[in-house]
């Protein structure tokens, strides 16, 4: 059964750090990996999507890695702003089968302080 | 193009009552998922609809069902509603049924079970 981890749960930086979330997964299995956004009592904001065969993308300040033989993926964030502010979900996507549910962690509260 | 639209926003329920929430994939996508997040956990995956046949079910009980119109529109429904259903639900759609296939996700319905 794949089971997704985030460390860490919460994270408090001071403005303008540089910072990474971790995520963890125990099935290589995988068609992709997602990192998506999520403020307070809102929906998902996709972030970044890292398909199995590829190692890193990048969207502006942020860069996700992605190891499958480790099950392994970071999210780095450069320069932190408070706007940043936010949880940050990880989701995978599995190999095989007919369907393409998404399978999360829990998130990693950040909170940029100014 | 209008993004995944959900309906209500939010919902108050008493224990027994029944509900139906609604969702509108993006135009194109023929895919609909719904996921339920409990406060302070991740998404969990609940229904895949694809061309208006089920093809995944998550780990909920039978009070959960879902089905998928012509327009590939979308209904939820919770019978019995018990105290541990209060969550926001989420719907995802995608083109395909896939786990290659990008899933984007509507701004969510509330539901508080008194």
């Amino acid at each position: 059964k794949q089971e997704v981890t985030q460390i860490p749960a919460a994270l408090s930086v001071p403005e303008g750090e540089n910072l990474v979330l971790n995520c963890s997964f125990t099935d290589s299995a995988i068609y992709n990996l997602q990192w998506f956004r999520q403020d307070p009592g809102k929906g998902l904001t996709s972030l970044l999507l890292i398909q199995s065969s590829q190692r890193e993308q990048t969207s502006g300040r942020l860069n996700a890695s992605l190891d499958k033989s480790s099950g392994r993926s970071t999210l780095y964030i450069a320069a932190s702003q408070p706007g940043d502010s936010a949880t940050y979900l990880c989701a995978v996507s599995l190999s095989g089968g007919s369907q393409g549910n998404l399978i999360f962690g829990k998130g990693t509260k950040l909170s940029v302080k100014p | 193009d209008a993004g995944v639209t959900q309906s209500p926003t939010h919902l108050i329920k008493t224990r027994g009552q029944q509900v139906t929430l609604r969702c509108s994939p993006i135009s194109g996508h023929k895919s609909v998922s719904w996921y339920q997040q409990v406060l302070g956990q991740g998404p969990q995956f609940i229904f895949q609809y694809y061309e208006k046949e089920e093809r995944g079910r998550g780990n909920f009980p039978d009070r959960f069902s879902a089905r998928q119109f012509p327009n590939y529109s979308s209904e939820l429904n919770v019978n019995a509603l018990l105290l541990g259903d209060s969550a926001l639900y989420l719907c995802a759609s995608s083109r395909g049924p896939l786990g290659t296939d990008t899933q984007y996700f509507g701004p969510g319905t509330r539901l508080t079970v008194l």
